[in-house]
């Protein structure tokens, strides 16, 4: 069955670095991959989509690679700030049905 | 522009009972989905509506749970008879994606209902 993995410990990291997730899926062929943001008590907020014939995409402080060969794609956060704090969710698309990961919190301190 | 509206935003009650779900999507948007959060996991897809036409169903318990999404706007979700299992967050998301294949469309998510049940 398809599964599709997330750091389940929360990433801590110091204001201005660069936070780095991982998303990795098995026994599935997305058309495309999608990033969200989750804030307690809120819905996921859509960030990034990238497709499968795409490497990478940008957007604002914002990079995600996408590499369907290792089955992974890699979500970076560049000089990040508090109000980063969240935890960031991944899923996969096929025929506008998105499967998500469990998410990954990032707490990003001053 | 107004975002998904949900309600209630929270829920409690006993096992055995019944609990509805109401969701307003966004003017226009043509696809709904029903999500459950439980605590700690990403949503998972329950049904999906195209206008008022079912698209998806697979993961839907369809022993105690039910959706509608009459007239293609308006959607309830309502489960009957509840069990504590069913505690979770319940995701209401729109978006403007018709169907075409090898397209998609960005998903917008309402707050959620939080339902407990005891």
């Amino acid at each position: 069955s398809q599964k599709i993995e997330q750091n389940s410990e929360a990433l801590n990291i110091q204001e201005g670095k660069t936070a780095t997730l991982t998303c990795n899926y098995t026994n599935y062929s997305p058309a495309y991959l999608q990033w969200y943001r989750q804030d307690p008590g809120r819905g996921p907020v859509f960030l990034l989509l990238i497709r499968e014939n795409e490497k990478e995409k940008r957007k604002e402080r914002l990079k995600v690679t996408f590499d369907t060969t290792l089955k992974q794609s890699l979500f970076h956060i560049t000089a990040s700030q508090p109000a980063d704090s969240a935890t960031y969710l991944c899923a996969l698309e096929r025929n506008n049905r998105l499967a998500f990961g469990k998410g990954n919190q990032v707490v990003v301190i001053p | 522009e107004a975002g998904v509206a949900q309600s209630p935003r929270y829920k409690i009650i006993e096992k055995r009972q019944s609990v509805a779900f109401w969701c307003n999507p966004i003017s226009g948007h043509a696809t709904l989905y029903w999500y459950q959060q439980i605590l700690g996991q990403g949503p998972k897809l329950l049904i999906q509506f195209q206008n008022n036409g079912v698209v998806d169903d697979s993961q839907l318990p369809k022993d105690r749970f039910s959706a509608e999404r009459l007239k293609g706007v308006d959607s309830t979700l309502k489960i009957q008879p509840a069990k504590l299992e069913d505690s979770a967050v319940y995701l209401c998301a729109s978006s403007s994606f018709y169907g075409r294949t090898g397209s998609t469309d960005t998903q917008y998510f309402g707050p959620g209902t939080r339902l407990t049940v005891l």
